[in-house]
């Protein structure tokens, strides 16, 4: 059971637009920078997002991050299929001093 | 162009301690900026992260593997190190070693920016 809560799943066409939430508490996404990975089998977990909604360079702004209270919204405009793949949720949880993660959420192109 | 390697064994025993080392390419591990952290993924599962260590050699760990996992660090050869210790089959998963942003203000971390490629590591006697 993790302590930041995604869906475990979410399927767009490819050109549309895609929303995955990650909900927290006060501990945690309320109080603290979340950042979003996208993560392919058997390759590297790639970040995203930063500061809630910072991207690193190189990646594209079809990638957006917001946050609202203790809930975190990753944004992907545009599908393509190469977008297919895990994305996670991740922040400092200040109860418990500790790194935690979302449970992932399987982004299907159809 | 920073670059992280996991090596190490990819089979241990039960019982046995799990012993991995992540060797940084194209950065200090002493600049100052990052923690160095340990995360791993579980057969089918999400990502858990292990813990993290500064150059000076302060840590954080998860609560839950806290009792068995120490990180170390060498700035001399530029590598920290993982130890999981009394270790299961609850254990095999891939391990990936990772650079985490510090906070400037707060010394929180605020995400894990360079990852290692992650190395399977099995349980099993």
């Amino acid at each position: 059971q993790s302590v930041l809560t995604q869906p475990p799943s979410v399927s767009a066409a490819p050109g549309q637009k895609v929303s995955i939430t990650c909900s927290g508490s006060s501990s945690n996404i309320g109080n603290n920078y979340i950042s979003w990975y996208q993560h392919l089998p058997g390759i590297a977990p790639k970040l995203l997002i930063y500061d809630n909604n910072k991207r690193p360079s190189g990646i594209p702004d079809r990638f957006s991050g917001s946050k609202s209270g203790t809930s975190a919204t990753l944004g992907i405009t545009g599908l393509q299929t190469g977008d297919e793949a895990d994305y996670y949720c991740g922040t400092w949880d200040s109860s418990v001093n500790a790194w935690v993660f979302g449970g992932g959420t399987k982004l299907t192109v159809l | 162009q920073v670059q992280l390697q996991e090596s190490g064994p990819g089979l241990v025993k039960p019982s046995q301690t799990l012993s991995l080392t992540c060797t940084v390419s194209g950065a200090s591990i002493s600049g100052g900026r990052y923690y160095w952290s340990w995360i791993r993924q579980h057969p089918g599962k999400g990502l858990e992260w292990i813990g993290y260590i500064y150059y000076s050699g302060s840590t954080s760990y998860n609560p839950s593997l806290k009792s068995r996992v120490t990180i170390s660090v060498d700035t001399s050869k530029n590598q920290f190190s993982l130890k999981l210790s009394s270790v299961t089959a609850a254990d095999t998963a891939v391990y990936y070693c990772a650079r985490v942003i510090r906070g400037i203000i707060t010394p929180n971390p605020y995400g894990m920016d360079v990852w290692g490629q992650g190395t399977t590591v099995t349980v099993s006697s």
